[in-house]
């Protein structure tokens, strides 16, 4: 099964791109990689998903390399907002059933 | 509803008696699942249903623990005999399909003391 790991913490300035990595080993192929934010005291609410190369909406982009050994979560801009935990996702399809595996999450903080 | 629906918000109980969790997803979702969030901790997946099925019960961290979904829809979360450790935040999340954007609720913040 795949474990996922992710910086504990990260500081940015308003303003600033963000880029938070996890490190995701013996993914498949079709395994998805899911981002989600979280405020205190509120569930985890959808960013960003994808299983190949790169995905982009309207708040962020997911970069997933060849070799799916991680994926990098791309914030542009960030505001005082966006401060909040931010997880990966991996579902990974195993034996017949789905299994979703949460990253160690990233508290980033976002300085004025 | 508009959105995932869980009850109660917040359950205080004595160790050793019996919790039920409810989860009221987004209508028409085939997919629900159930998490669990110890304090100042990470995720923990407990179990998902496709329908009223759940293919994979190996998440359930004991076997006092247990769910059901009926109708596709409403899903209970049982806990028996619950312990201290069993005190977090649990939360349960709908989607379309299994691989598509998931929707969580506000979560059960549960204190066994």
């Amino acid at each position: 099964l795949a474990k996922t790991t992710q910086p504990i913490s990260m500081d940015s300035y308003e303003g600033q791109e963000v880029n938070i990595t996890c490190s995701h080993n013996n993914i498949a192929t079709n395994d998805y990689i899911t981002w989600y934010q979280q405020f205190p005291s509120q569930g985890p609410r959808f960013i960003i998903q994808g299983y190949k190369t790169k995905v982009t909406n309207e708040v962020a982009s997911l970069f997933i390399p060849a070799d799916r050994k991680s994926s990098t979560l791309s914030l542009p801009r960030v505001s005082l907002s966006d401060t909040a935990v931010y997880y990966c996702l991996v579902q990974t399809f195993t034996s017949g059933t789905y299994k979703y595996i949460f990253g160690t999450g990233t508290r980033l903080k976002v300085l004025a | 509803g508009a959105g995932v629906s869980q009850s109660p918000s917040n359950k205080v109980t004595e160790k050793g008696k019996d919790v039920e969790l409810r989860c009221d997803p987004i209508s028409g979702h085939t997919a629900l699942y159930w998490y669990r969030q110890s304090l100042g901790q990470g995720l923990e997946f407990l179990i998902y249903f496709q329908g009223n099925s759940a293919p994979d019960k190996s998440g359930l961290p004991s076997d006092r623990f247990s769910a059901e979904r009926t109708g596709g829809s409403v899903s209970t979360l049982t806990i028996q005999r619950t312990q201290q450790e069993d005190s977090a935040v649990y939360l349960c999340a709908s989607s379309q399909q299994t691989n598509t954007e998931a929707f969580f609720g506000q979560g059960t913040r549960l204190t066994v003391v």
